[in-house]
């Protein structure tokens, strides 16, 4: 079975500062994908990056950057000099190829709230 | 705006009514997702469609039930509603419905059961 982890409830730190954001999956499938998405507070839920499990690459997306560990299974989201924007819920989620024909919805972790102060 | 949209934004009902929550999927899109994201059970998949077909079931309730039409809008109806049903229930589409690629979320229907 699938899992993903945030062991991380909720994070605050003062704006500007860099945070990262942990989740650790489990799955037995060789093949699978992970994503990571933003809630703000007003509720959406926005796609932020895919990542699959063949390429290891680190990316970077302006100030925020993703950090892929196949040995640890952990999928790290960092964010450089923080702003107030950021404060959101933001979770890591997972789906494998061979679950239900590669059909079976994002398994979510339970979600990491980001608090920025100014 | 991911392109997704549910209707209505907020329902408010009593216990053993029935509603139906309505989705339009991104132009383009042929799978829709259901979601119920509640307080203790966080982000959870409920039922995928693709143009039209039932694909995966996830945890969704006896109770519950849903269909893609040939326009693919998706409706998703629950009966017999408890207490425990208060959620906010999203809706995402994507292209083929296939694994690898990623989700877009509506902004979800805020359900509140009295």
């Amino acid at each position: 079975a699938q899992k993903v982890t945030q062991a991380q409830t909720e994070i605050s730190v003062v704006e500007k500062e860099d945070v990262t954001l942990d989740c650790v999956y489990e799955t037995r499938d060789t093949t699978y994908y992970l994503f990571w998405y933003k809630q703000p507070p007003s509720g959406e839920l926005v796609f932020l990056i895919r990542r699959n499990s063949f390429d290891e690459q680190n990316e970077i997306s302006g100030r925020y950057s993703w950090n892929f560990q196949k040995s640890t299974s952990s999928f790290n989201f960092t964010i450089t000099a923080s702003q107030v924007v950021d404060s959101a819920v933001y979770f890591c989620a997972l789906s494998d190829f061979n679950s239900g024909g590669g059909a079976d919805g994002l398994t979510f972790g339970k979600g990491t709230h980001l608090i920025i102060q100014p | 705006d991911s392109g997704v949209t549910q209707t209505p934004k907020h329902l408010i009902t009593a216990t053993g009514q029935r509603v139906t929550l309505r989705c339009s999927p991104r132009s383009g899109d042929l799978s829709v997702y259901w979601y119920q994201q509640s307080l203790d059970q966080g982000l959870q998949f409920l039922i995928q469609y693709y143009n039209g077909e039932e694909r995966a079931k996830g945890n969704i309730l006896e109770r519950f039930s849903a269909q893609q039409f040939p326009d693919l809008h998706s409706e998703l109806n629950l009966s017999s509603l408890e207490l425990g049903d208060s959620a906010l229930y999203f809706c995402a589409s994507s292209f083929t419905g296939q694994s690898n690629q990623p989700q877009h979320f509506g902004d979800g229907t805020r359900l509140s059961i009295l």
